[in-house]
């Protein structure tokens, strides 16, 4: 059963708009959520964190909202840009152990 | 170097060879893992290292064997595996468990 969910396996946004990436979780005593960018032929960059104890953290174009009530986090890009064209994975964890992985969304930013 | 480098970054191997896997991590980090991406699956952990000790080992096959000499380098020992064993293995550091993991660019294993 996976605990981290990524329904959507690709996702197409004109450059410019906003890409919203979307991750489930099913672990409450999950505390910590990592989004990673994973480009072909390349490891998995980390790009932005976000504890329980906050519903909203943002860094320049990229923000991550969690709803702890929902277990749900997104990732919004705005704006969108065509070296944005990547794999997403979002992560959970609880600190001071492994993090959980989801199974990654492809974003196409369409110029 | 800075960051987590891995070599080969590819190779290819019969089922009866024996090779190494190489990661190095220049960002000071207590803790490195394998994890391996197959096509259209989640990443799964294999090991995980702390301090230099195993401190997780996630139902992996023998013919996989890790090893940490040191907190900079972790080795993926391979031998007699199998063609479903063929994929990305992706080493990694973080600070600590349960802190940001900064992975390396991952050596794509072919096994026929």
């Amino acid at each position: 059963d996976q605990q981290v969910k990524q329904n959507s396996p690709s996702l197409s946004v004109q450059e410019g708009r906003i890409s919203i990436l979307n991750c489930d979780y099913t672990n409450s005593m999950f505390d910590y959520f990592l989004w990673y960018k994973k480009y072909p032929a390349e490891g998995p960059t980390f790009l932005i964190s976000i504890s329980s104890i906050k519903d909203k953290n943002e860094d320049g174009r990229f923000t991550v909202f969690l709803n702890k009530s929902a277990k749900h986090l997104s990732l919004h890009i705005v704006p969108s840009q065509p070296g944005d064209s990547a794999v997403y994975f979002c992560a959970a964890g609880r600190r001071g152990q492994n993090f959980v992985f989801g199974p990654g969304t492809r974003l196409s930013v369409l110029p | 170097e800075t960051g987590v480098t891995q070599t080969p970054r590819h190779l290819v191997m019969g089922m009866t060879n024996k090779k190494s896997l190489k990661c190095e991590q220049h960002l000071g980090h207590n803790a490195m893992y394998w994890y391996k991406q197959s096509a259209k699956k989640p990443l799964e952990l294999m090991f995980v290292y702390s301090l230099e000790e195993r401190v997780e080992n996630n139902s992996v096959p023998s013919r996989f064997s890790p090893e940490c000499p040191n907190s900079s380098h972790l080795f993926l020992h391979l031998h007699t595996l199998q063609p479903e064993d063929s994929a990305l293995y992706l080493c990694a550091s973080s600070q600590d468990r349960g802190r940001p993991l900064y992975f390396g660019p991952g050596t794509r294993l072919t096994v026929t």
